[in-house]
């Protein structure tokens, strides 16, 4: 499948505690993008990083990009309960028309 | 960022019947649109792109006799799902977004649509 892998499927951590995602795919790849879907809603786009960059900062979120290693990671520091939801990393692959293919998703739960 | 408006969120129907879903970017025109289906608890599966002005295109097996998308405008594709069946139940969400050639930036969501078929 040349569908990406992420890394926990699910992760439950407290408030306050960094959590890290692992994402892997298969292709060369135009960029990598991080998207978060809460329960039963659209997906809203958090980051995105170029397949020539190897680090990108927003906010609480540092995304990281190794393409020698085909694999990103996304960690959000000092996490809150507003951030349980479920995460999805996507990629652009080199030479297809246009289109993002999405990872197996990680289910981030936050308690307090 | 921009906003992608989705509608209906949640419709019932009966079997056989046909369900419209309709995606419309409300502050940018976009010249492509995406359709997905996602099963409960899973990832996205890319179903079509939809190009204003021209035939979508569909993902292999995908039927395209059974989810007819139509993208007539710059700011409109809807997504019918034909002759609806339980098993087409789920949750459908499309995205609008920018396209320079072959690669796709960021693209915003819709707030999906789920479809249950009694």
């Amino acid at each position: 499948s040349q569908q990406g892998e992420e890394d926990p499927q699910a992760l439950s951590i407290q408030e306050g505690e960094n959590a890290t995602m692992n994402c892997s795919y298969k292709t060369s790849i135009n960029n990598l993008q991080w998207y978060r879907q809460n329960s039963g809603r659209g997906l809203v786009h958090l980051i995105l990083i170029r397949s020539n960059e190897r680090e990108k900062h927003s906010g609480r979120l540092r995304v990281t990009l190794d393409t020698s290693k085909k694999s990103s990671s996304l960690l959000i520091t000092a996490s809150r309960a507003a951030d349980t939801a479920s995460y999805f990393c996507a990629f652009g692959r080199t030479g297809t028309a246009s289109k993002l293919t999405f990872g197996t998703g990680t289910r981030l739960q936050v308690t307090l | 960022g921009a906003v992608v408006s989705q509608h209906p969120s949640r419709v019932i129907c009966k079997s056989g019947t046909s369900v419209k879903i309709e995606c419309r970017s409300l502050d940018f025109q976009a010249t492509t649109m995406f359709w997905y289906r996602q099963f409960p608890k899973q990832s996205l599966m890319l179903m079509a792109t939809s190009n204003e002005g021209s035939k979508a295109t569909y993902e292999q097996g995908v039927e395209k006799d059974k989810f007819l998308i139509n993208h007539a405008s710059l700011t409109l594709s809807t997504l019918t799902v034909t002759s609806a069946h339980p098993e087409d139940s789920s949750f459908y969400i499309c995205s609008a977004g920018f396209v320079t050639g072959t690669n796709t930036g960021e693209l915003f969501f819709g707030e999906g649509s789920r479809l249950t078929v009694l």
